[in-house]
């Protein structure tokens, strides 16, 4: 597609659960960000990836969050035994990297989970 | 590490008021930098952006200049509208495989 594209939109799941979200970038786009968005304002890094491997990682929250991505395209966000804390909006955005790259993010509308 | 720091909101003002949101980078290098905007119940998207010292990004009646001496890139508009009230948010980028390095937003409520 034109843009980023993230589903579910929304999520709404039982304390305890797995969740799985994902996050497909713009064509050619060899870098990707996870970013949790709490109270409609802070943006919180959670993880990049360039190309297929993660260089920085530091965001997520603890180990029941983990994230992946294959062929440098589409990425899974996993969150394990869900809590409520966990309910937030979370946002992908991908960009071009390298020489090519303008540091531009391209945002993708962000899938918002609600822990019960 | 690369970091930006701006105001913490939110900001009120009434319609046609000035506008300042302050940004200040620590970065190595000369990196760009970038303001988004995320009005309510949309995703972020590019405001504006400068590449280099002194420029001056533009955008909607918005401008920042890219202030190295001080390490700033303010945000301000002339006369807000209601329809600006958003949230802003600063970001930085220093090239090649670097991540982009926000601040941590700025919510603006914009009051008739």
């Amino acid at each position: 597609g034109a843009g980023v594209s993230q589903s579910p939109s929304n999520k709404v799941t039982e304390k305890g659960k797995d969740v799985e979200l994902r996050c497909d970038p713009i064509s050619g786009h060899t870098a990707l960000y996870w970013y949790r968005q709490s109270l409609g304002q802070g943006l919180e890094f959670l993880i990049y990836f360039q190309g297929n491997s993660a260089p920085d990682k530091s965001g997520l929250p603890s180990d029941r969050f983990s994230a992946e991505r294959t062929g440098g395209s589409v990425s899974t966000l996993t969150i394990q035994r869900t809590q409520q804390e966990d309910s937030a909006v979370y946002l992908c955005a991908s960009s071009l990297a390298g020489l090519a790259a303008t540091g531009e993010l391209f945002f993708g509308e962000g899938s918002r989970l609600t822990v019960l | 590490g690369n970091s930006v720091t701006q105001m913490e909101g939110p900001v009120t003002l009434s319609e046609e008021a000035f506008l300042t949101i302050n940004c200040t980078y620590t970065a190595t290098g000369y990196p760009s930098l970038f303001w988004y905007v995320q009005y309510p119940g949309e995703g972020l998207q590019l405001l504006l952006k400068a590449t280099k010292a002194d420029d001056k990004g533009s955008n909607k009646g918005f401008e920042a200049t890219y202030r190295k001496e001080t390490t700033s890139f303010h945000l301000e508009k002339g006369s807000v509208q209601v329809s600006d009230s958003a949230v802003y948010f600063c970001a930085l980028y220093s090239g090649g495989y670097q991540k982009v390095t926000f601040g941590i937003g700025t919510k603006l409520q914009v009051i008739p």
